[in-house]
């Protein structure tokens, strides 16, 4: 079984705090994946990596960066925390290639205050 | 702009009758599509997929049709079981190029299911 783990499940911050969120994969996983998910809007992508030291920008990229050191390893990192950052925050990861399902972690449910 | 949308936030049912999720999309390049079915405070968990060049995509109580004209796809669940209570998201994806397999979502919908 694929496992995903995220380095904290609750996480409170105070505004203008420099935040890192911590994702691991440990099946050999290409792609790496953060979303947030907010009542009414689903889950959005921030950020994804297809392989070590490569990220693209997802579609709310805005206040954020990412880190991939390792394969198994993807770092969010929220550069300066603010109100609007308060959120849940889920990891994701995936094979490599054409059809493949995303593994997502147990989320990160961060308050920003 | 929403490219994926689930028009309905909450749906209830009775146990051992049928719930049909609907999601509706708008790129026509999309091709690869999934369900995830997810719990509070847990992270989603997949449960179907199916392939634009197929229309039907059956997993045990769970069948997933496709209706490429209409950009529509829906989730049958035969028959329904309380422990189903959870929000249902849809997901697209295109599969070729350098997608590398990136999920556009939907906004999810809550499924209840009374016994």
């Amino acid at each position: 079984d694929v496992k995903v783990t995220q380095s904290s499940r609750y996480l409170v911050k105070r505004t203008g705090e420099k935040v890192f969120l911590e994702c691991v994969q440990d099946m050999d996983h290409e792609n790496m994946f953060w979303y947030r998910q907010d009542p009414g809007l689903g889950l959005r992508l921030i950020y994804f990596s297809y392989d070590v030291k490569m990220k693209e920008k997802g579609d709310i990229p805005e206040g954020y960066s990412v880190s991939r050191e390792k394969k198994e390893r993807f770092s969010l990192i929220l550069e300066s925390a603010s109100t609007n950052q308060t959120s849940m925050y889920l990891c994701a990861s995936r094979r490599g290639g054409a059809a493949y399902e995303q593994y997502f972690g147990p989320g990160t449910r961060l308050t920003v205050t | 702009d929403q490219q994926v949308k689930q028009n309905s936030p909450s749906l209830s049912v009775q146990e051992g009758r049928i719930s049909i999720l609907n999601c509706d999309y708008t790129n026509s390049m999309f091709d690869y599509f999934l369900w995830y079915k997810k719990y509070p405070a847990e992270g989603p968990t997949f449960l179907i997929s199916i392939s634009s060049i197929k229309d039907k995509n059956e997993d045990g109580r769970f069948t997933v049709f496709l209706n490429k004209s209409a950009k529509h796809l829906s989730l049958h669940i035969v028959p329904s079981q309380p422990g189903d209570s959870a929000v249902y998201f849809c997901a697209a994806s295109r599969t070729g190029g350098t997608s590398y397999g990136k999920l556009t979502f939907g906004q999810g919908t809550i499924l209840t299911v009374h016994p």
